[in-house]
């Protein structure tokens, strides 16, 4: 089963807008954490924010706020004012405690294109 | 100067050939790893290696080969590839391994 879903594969934004790109989760730990990663066709995945799931308040990380919604297992990433240069993949991630080691799953990612 | 580097960038090989990737991080992190990323698939954690010692092999083929000589490099080990591993193989490093990972650009593996 699908641990990280990402429903939107692909998007189109107007630049300036905010734009959120959707994440859920499934998972019975009680204590895990949230990534999101931008990868731009260079090809680097570059970290953006991160959300533990004891912490009450959402993460915020410049432009970035990662709406944390605990109970719906949703982590979706908005950003605010968007810029030509924040077209790329976004990967969600979920950090689990798995067989004595930490693992990420990921999603399959949302390519978010800004218009000019 | 990124903190992870990884090369070559672009590599096209030959099935019968051996190649290797290598991967340097200069942040002073303690666990490092592979990922593969294919065309439309989510990553795969291939290996992981928290001090040195690997601590992940997600059954991966053994025509993949890691090797880890210290805490900030990082090799992976390729012989008799297949054409369905063509990917975008990624590399990276983190403080411990509950902690932010930082990417390296990837090495473009090309099997023909």
């Amino acid at each position: 089963a699908q641990k990280i879903t990402q429903t939107q594969p692909g998007m189109f934004v107007q630049e300036k807008e905010a734009v959120t790109l959707d994440c859920t989760y499934d998972t019975s730990d009680q204590s895990y954490g949230l990534f999101w990663y931008k990868q731009p066709s260079s090809g680097e995945m570059i970290f953006l924010i991160y959300q533990g799931s004891y912490d009450e308040q959402n993460a915020t990380e410049g432009r970035y706020s990662l709406n944390f919604q605990k109970a719906r297992k949703s982590a979706n990433l908005v950003i605010s004012a968007s810029q030509l240069g924040d077209s790329a993949m976004y990967f969600c991630a979920m950090r689990e405690f798995r067989d004595s080691n930490y693992q990420l799953i990921w999603g399959a990612g949302t390519k978010l294109i800004i218009k000019p | 100067e990124t903190g992870v580097t990884q090369t070559p960038r672009h590599l096209v090989m030959g099935m019968t050939n051996k190649k290797s990737l290598k991967c340097e991080q200069h942040l002073g992190h303690n666990a490092m790893y592979w990922y593969k990323q294919s065309a439309k698939k989510p990553l795969e954690l291939m290996f992981v290696y928290n001090f040195k010692e690997q601590t992940e092999n997600n059954s991966v083929p053994s025509r993949f080969s890691p090797e880890c000589p210290n805490s900030s490099h990082l090799f992976l080990h390729l012989h008799t590839l297949q054409p369905e591993d063509s990917a975008l193989y990624l590399c990276a490093s983190s403080q411990a391994e509950n902690t932010e990972a930082f990417f390296g650009q990837g090495t473009r593996l090309t099997v023909v």
